[in-house]
C-alpha cells in the first residue's frame, strides 16, 4: 500500500537559520511528489512539485525540494526562514495508474525571534 | 474571487443532526475530492469524484454521503453528525489527468 511519512511532527527554527523538513514515501510506482503549506486558518497552498526531470524542483516562497529515488525522499528546504513561513507542511504522493493523492500527516513549523 | 468556495465556514450543530457542507469551483475541473483534517492526522480522503457521474468512496467514508449536483457543485453530508466527526473539511479539485490538487479554504465543523 501507498505510504507517506514525515517524521518530524514539530520544528522550530530560528528566523534566519536554514530549513529540512523530511518527507519519505513507500509507492510501487513512479510518484508525483508535492509539498502543500497550510497557514493558521487557510486551506492547502501548492509550494511546489515533481513529476520528472530535474531532481531539483523550486517552488514559490524561496523554497525548494529534492527528489532522491534511491532514499524514496522528497526534502524541503529552504536556506533562511522567515517569520512567516510558521505554518504546517504536507507532503503528498501521488502515481501514475493512482487515482487520488496520499497525504504526510504534517509537520508543524515554528520559527523562533 | 475564489476558485473553490466552501459554505459554510465554520458550523456547530448538535448531534444527530443532518448537515451539508457545500463546495463550488471556478476552475472548470471535473475532478472534486472531500478530505477531513484531524490534528495529527493530517488530511484523509472521504469522498471523490472524477466527472457528475462518478462517485468514488475514499479511506474513511463511512457517515458520510456525497452529491455532484454539477460539474462546479460537489456536496458532502453528514446523514447523522455525531461528536467525532468534529473537524476541519476541505474540498479540492484537480483537472482530468493532473493529480495537483486545489483547496478550498475549509469549513470547520463542530459536533456537540
Amino acid at each position: 500500500a501507498q505510504s507517506v511519512t514525515q517524521p518530524d511532527i514539530h520544528i522550530t527554527v530560528s528566523e534566519g537559520a536554514s530549513l529540512e523538513l523530511r518527507c519519505n514515501y513507500s509507492y510501487g510506482a513512479t510518484p508525483y511528489l508535492f509539498w502543500y503549506v497550510q497557514s493558521p486558518g487557510q486551506g492547502l497552498q501548492l509550494l511546489l512539485k515533481y513529476f520528472s526531470g530535474d531532481t531539483l524542483v523550486q517552488g514559490i516562497k524561496g523554497f525548494e525540494a529534492e527528489f532522491k529515488r534511491s532514499q524514496s525522499s522528497f526534502n524541503l528546504r529552504k536556506p533562511s526562514v522567515h517569520w512567516s513561513d510558521a505554518a504546517e507542511y504536507f507532503c503528498a504522493v501521488g502515481a501514475k495508474g493512482y487515482s487520488t493523492l496520499t497525504f504526510g500527516k504534517g509537520t508543524m513549523l515554528l520559527v523562533s525571534p | 474571487d475564489a476558485d473553490v468556495t466552501q459554505t459554510p465556514r465554520n458550523r456547530i450543530t448538535k448531534t444527530g443532526k443532518r448537515i451539508m457542507l457545500e463546495c463550488s469551483q471556478t476552475k472548470g475541473h471535473d475532478r472534486m475530492y472531500w478530505y477531513r483534517q484531524d490534528p495529527g492526522l493530517g488530511l484523509r480522503l472521504i469522498y471523490y469524484s472524477f466527472d457528475v457521474k462518478d462517485i468514488n468512496k475514499g479511506e474513511i467514508s463511512d457517515g458520510y454521503s456525497v452529491s455532484r449536483q454539477a460539474q462546479a457543485k460537489f456536496s458532502l453530508s453528514l446523514e447523522s453528525a455525531i461528536p467525532n466527526q468534529t473537524a476541519l473539511y476541505f474540498c479540492a479539485t484537480s483537472d482530468v489527468d493532473s493529480y495537483e490538487q486545489y483547496f478550498g479554504p475549509g469549513t470547520r465543523l463542530t459536533v456537540t
